[in-house]
């Protein structure tokens, strides 16, 4: 089984400053990992996944994250945010083998974008 | 391509009636995933099919819960005897594998027991 943490239930920035959204994770097996983004009253929408290879990671909409396996830490970053970005960022993680298919969520993270 | 789709968008009923949902997935998409999402919270898994094979239930999905995917294109949920604590918004997903990990979300049903 696995569990995602997202440290921050909210992180409030200005606009055009940088910004970390923090996840940690739990599982008894290697993992994929994903972040996405939901806007109101929408669905939720892949930013980036790290399947495999490189540890560094580029999405959408300029989001980058960067997996790390001796901290269990997949972190988003982007290094200037816009007021479109404000919106719901939920990470997931999905074993791998094991048959399950199903991805476990972290509680979210509202990012809140300053003027 | 027109997405994940999902009917109806909302939904309300009285406690103790029986609801159903579609979910729509994107064409040729072999695998088809049910979560249920509570204010504030992320998803949860609830189940998922390969083809019209339901291959794995979550614990979260109580006896009330049934989902279909009989000719492996469209899916339904249904849930008899609605409680107050089923009320959530319930999306969609599908993904082709194994071409793909990428799961893409409808844009859910908001069920309002009452």
């Amino acid at each position: 089984a696995q569990s995602v943490t997202q440290l921050d239930s909210q992180v409030p920035v200005f606009e055009e400053a940088p910004v970390e959204l923090r996840c940690n994770y739990s599982s008894s097996v290697s993992v994929y990992l994903f972040w996405y983004v939901q806007y109101p009253n929408q669905g939720l929408q892949l930013l980036l996944k790290y399947l495999s290879g490189s540890t560094l990671v580029k999405g959408i909409n300029g989001f980058e994250a960067e997996f790390n396996k001796s901290q269990t830490s997949f972190h988003l970053r982007k290094p200037s945010v816009h007021i479109s970005d404000t919106a719901e960022y939920f990470c997931a993680v999905r074993g791998i083998g094991g048959g399950a298919d199903g991805l476990t969520f972290g509680k979210g993270t509202h990012l809140i974008i300053q003027p | 391509d027109t997405g994940v789709s999902q009917d109806p968008r909302h939904k309300i009923t009285k406690r103790g009636q029986n609801v159903t949902f579609r979910c729509d997935p994107i064409s040729e998409h072999n695998r088809l995933y049910w979560y249920r999402q509570t204010l504030g919270q992320g998803p949860e898994f609830l189940t998922y099919f390969q083809n019209e094979a339901q291959l794995e239930k979550s614990r979260l999905l109580s006896d009330r819960f049934s989902a279909e995917r009989p000719k492996g294109s469209f899916s339904t949920l249904e849930i008899q005897r609605t409680e107050q604590g089923d009320s959530a918004m319930y999306l969609c997903a599908s993904s082709l594998l194994p071409d793909s990990y990428e799961q893409y979300f409808g844009p859910g049903t908001r069920l309002t027991v009452t």
